[in-house]
């Protein structure tokens, strides 16, 4: 059974550095077709697709934000990363990392790890 | 980027009965149209991709439909369970989008 999990700070100051992990278990990041993902929801609302990294290495990211993300992968580790630069309040949200195949569908989430941005 | 609009926004409805719910896109998608249940402080789960295939484990009272720019989740039989909030999601083309969310409330 695959599991996801998010890890990294709560709280971050306007203008830094966003940065979480997401450490996959119960199988190899490398293995199969996957599309390893971020995925955010303010509190209270609906769900933003940010980006993925996908199984051959490349990035496709949300035009709303991707001069801002970065998206990575470490495979000795089974984990992939998400930075996110200069947020500001409207970056505030329950971030989900995801496993991602066919289309773009994500049948593994993780339970997601709010994220709140403020001085 | 692909719109996605859903409707109703909230729906009310009792134990045993039979909802359906829509999603229309902004331009015309191939099969790629998913959908997804939240339950409060949960991450979302997955229950239709492609616009019709269930996914493993989820029940057969699911059912998706629909091709062009509207699609429709369908569930019969209503369980204690499945009052949630219901997303769609269109895979498309990138960017992913998902639609503003149907809340399924009980009557």
């Amino acid at each position: 059974q695959v599991q996801l999990q998010e890890s990294g700070p709560g709280l971050v100051k306007p203008s830094e550095t966003l940065s979480l992990t997401c450490t996959v278990s119960g199988g190899s990041i490398n293995s199969g077709s996957y599309y390893w993902t971020w995925i955010r929801q303010p509190p209270g609302m609906g769900l933003e697709w940010i980006g993925y990294i996908s199984y051959s290495g490349s990035t496709k990211y949300n035009p709303s934000l991707k001069s801002r993300v970065t998206i990575s992968v470490d495979t000795s580790k089974n984990q992939f990363s998400l930075r996110v630069r200069s947020v500001t309040a409207a970056d505030t949200a329950v971030y989900y990392c995801a496993r991602g195949l066919g289309s773009g569908w994500t049948d593994y989430w993780g339970q997601g790890t709010l994220v709140t941005v403020s001085s | 980027d692909i719109q996605m609009t859903q409707s109703p926004s909230s729906l009310s409805a009792s134990v045993g009965d039979r909802v359906t719910m829509t999603c229309r896109t902004s331009q015309t998608i191939s099969r790629y149209l998913n959908w997804y249940q939240q339950k409060p402080g949960k991450a979302p789960k997955l229950l239709i991709y492609d616009a019709s295939s269930l996914q493993s484990g989820v029940p057969s009272r699911f059912s998706g439909g629909g091709s062009g720019t509207d699609f429709t989740l369908t569930i019969n039989s209503l369980q204690v369970e499945d009052f949630a909030t219901y997303y769609c999601q269109q895979s498309d083309s990138s960017p992913i989008t998902f639609g503003q969310g149907t809340r399924l409330e009980i009557k």
